[in-house]
This record gives structure tokens, C-alpha cells and sequence, in this order.
């Protein structure tokens, strides 16, 4: 029982290159997040699924994708990377809406 | 949307004494608040949480209370050890989501 799982958990891309942030969970969870974590900025909400087959904007979409591939995945795409996309990406998982949130052990990506 | 702000950003404490990092919320139908710690390099993880319809609640030398009418809520550690220290973030959620506040980095010297 691996709970959440992200892959990779470090990156260096060029400003202009494209990549898929990996996510997946194996508690049967409904919900599933993506969070970027910057010094000094707390946690903020990139896009969320709450439930198979939907995605919704959080705080900070610009710049990103998402897709709920099924129930377990929900992948987090840079189309064309910038330097202000550097930061470490949190994905989450639950099974009661906000409550209860499972984090993965992040990805660190730095965009030079 | 929802809005937290959290205060002090950094606290330092000695081993033994009690730290408070207090969270104020925008959106008067929040109604869980959770609070995550998360030690250098690694994930947030749960530490306690509170519901709306619930005042305060403790686990062992951990407490929160809310105060709904004032949009306030506070994390109270007492006792503290070393192994406490880290960044602790607090949250409000409504349903779907969870909004951070910007997170406090709680040291605790020996």
C-alpha cells in the first residue's frame, strides 16, 4: 500500500521544453490535487479532480495542464516550461472532499 | 475565493515552552481546518483538525481552537521538543478544497 506516488521526484528542464508530473493513488480516493509549494508562498492549488472525470482550476492554472486519466492517476502537464515554474509540486489525494488530505512525496523541478 | 493568513511566519522557542502560530479565513462557510507539519524535504502531513461545530480538540500536546464569529484559529503546542521543530501550515476548506496559509517555521532549541 503505497498511498501516493509521484514520479519523478527531481527534474531540470529547459525554459520551452515540455513534461508530465505523475501521480497516483491506491486508497480507492474520489479526489486528487495538484499544489505548487514556493519559499515564503505556503502551498497553492494548480488544478484539482474531484471525482473521475472532472478537473477544475484552483489558484494558479496558468501554464498548466491536468488530465484524470482514471481513478488512480491524474497527471500534471508544463506545455512549454519558464523559470517561474521552478518550484516543488505536491500531489494529494482524498476520499472526503478537502478532509483528509494524503500527499505525495513531491517533485522538484527547476526550469533554467 | 477563501483566504488564510498565518502569523508569526518564524518562532523560536526553547524546549519546554509552549508555541502558538495563529490563521485567520475569509470565507465564512469554511467549515474543517486542518493542520499539516512538514520536517525539511519531505511531505505535509496531518497533525490535527478541527470541524466547524467543534470549539477545541486535543491530542496529547497538541490542541486547536476556533473561534468561528471571529474567523480565527490557532495551534497550541506545549511541552515542546527539538523533534518539533519544522514548518507547520494550517488550511480552511469548505468542501473541495484546501486554501494554506503561507506556513511558520517553528525552531526548538535544546
Amino acid at each position: 500500500n503505497a498511498g501516493v506516488t509521484q514520479t519523478p521526484k527531481f527534474q531540470v528542464l529547459k525554459t520551452g521544453q515540455s513534461m508530465t508530473l505523475q501521480c497516483a493513488q491506491d486508497m480507492n480516493h474520489n479526489s486528487m490535487y495538484w499544489y505548487r509549494q514556493d519559499p515564503g508562498m505556503g502551498l497553492r492549488l494548480i488544478y484539482y479532480s474531484a471525482s473521475e472525470g472532472t478537473t477544475d482550476k484552483g489558484e494558479v492554472p496558468n501554464g498548466y495542464n491536468v488530465s484524470r486519466l482514471n481513478k488512480r492517476e491524474f497527471s500534471l502537464r508544463l506545455e512549454s516550461a519558464a523559470p517561474s515554474q521552478t518550484s516543488v509540486y505536491f500531489c494529494a489525494s482524498s476520499d472526503q472532499g478537502a478532509q483528509g488530505y494524503t500527499f505525495g512525496s513531491g517533485t522538484r523541478l527547476t526550469v533554467v | 475565493g477563501e483566504n488564510v493568513e498565518q502569523h508569526p511566519s518564524t518562532l523560536s522557542v526553547q524546549e519546554g515552552d509552549s508555541a502558538v502560530i495563529k490563521c485567520t479565513y475569509s470565507d465564512s462557510a469554511s467549515n474543517y481546518f486542518p493542520w499539516y507539519k512538514q520536517e525539511l524535504g519531505k511531505r505535509p502531513q496531518l497533525i490535527i483538525d478541527i470541524r466547524s461545530n467543534v470549539g477545541e480538540k486535543k491530542d496529547q500536546r497538541i490542541a486547536v481552537t476556533l473561534n468561528k464569529t471571529a474567523k480565527h484559529f490557532s495551534l497550541h503546542i506545549t511541552e515542546t521538543q527539538p523533534e518539533d521543530s519544522a514548518v507547520y501550515f494550517c488550511a480552511a476548506s469548505g468542501y473541495s478544497t484546501l486554501t494554506f496559509g503561507k506556513g511558520t517555521m517553528l525552531l526548538v532549541s535544546p
